[in-house]
């Protein structure tokens, strides 16, 4: 199976100020269609996960321009400009380039 | 609108099956599998596996393997994860979700407990 690494494994900062995920896997995810597949999510405390980025930097409708995915092969960043309020919660990067889909260990957001 | 609307939440003793049902509106059911996602209490996302929408196909996570059965029924577009020989072990959140993974059901709390 893909190991999906992340880190930090929290984090906490100030309101307006930038943050940053990094996530590693074990092998590269790019598929032989030529697409990567790697996933962000969020998940708030009682909440269901929440899709964000796909296929690395593709934002989901109705997710808020600071936030951005990069990155290729084994090695990906989520990125949040200005963090605000709302942006608490455990982020998850999660790979289905190749069965079983694993995910991050999760990286738990919190405000300074 | 998509929504992916699950039963309600579970106790069951040692040793038992549960089965969880997923119900799926909003599009066409037959173009898309269903993925379904456990939480432990205070853990990380595991995926369990994934059945497809259109032939039913399946796909499981290995550890999972011989206690997990997932099916669908394209009449009432809806999907099912049967989970047997329960431990406490198996006491989570779970979760289905369209296998875009862009929409996700409210999640089912399953307890197991003596």
């Amino acid at each position: 199976d893909i190991v999906m690494t992340q880190s930090p494994l929290s984090l906490s900062v100030t309101l307006g100020q930038p943050a940053s995920i990094s996530c590693r896997s074990s092998q590269s995810l790019l598929y032989s269609d030529g697409n990567t597949y790697l996933i962000w999510f969020h998940q708030r405390p009682g909440q269901s996960p929440r899709r964000l980025i796909y296929q690395v930097s593709n934002r989901d409708s109705r997710v808020p321009d600071r936030f951005s995915g990069s990155g290729s092969d084994t090695d990906f960043t989520l990125e949040i400009s200005r963090v605000e309020a709302e942006d608490v919660g455990v982020y998850y990067c999660m790979q289905d380039t190749l069965w079983p889909n694993t995910f991050g260990q999760g990286t738990k957001l919190e405000i300074k | 609108q998509v929504q992916l609307v699950q039963s309600g939440p579970e106790v069951k003793k040692p040793g038992a099956s549960v089965k969880v049902s997923c119900k799926a509106s909003g599009y066409t059911f037959t173009n898309y599998g269903v993925t379904w996602v456990r939480q432990a209490p205070g853990q990380g996302l595991e995926w369990m596996g994934w059945v497809s929408g259109f032939n039913g196909n399946t796909n499981y996570a290995q550890k999972l393997q011989g206690r997990v059965t997932m099916t669908r029924d394209t009449s009432t577009t809806t999907a099912y994860m049967e989970l047997r020989s329960l431990t406490s072990d198996d006491t989570a959140v779970y979760y289905c979700a369209r296998e875009t993974e862009d929409y996700w059901g409210q999640g089912t709390l399953v307890i197991v407990s003596s």
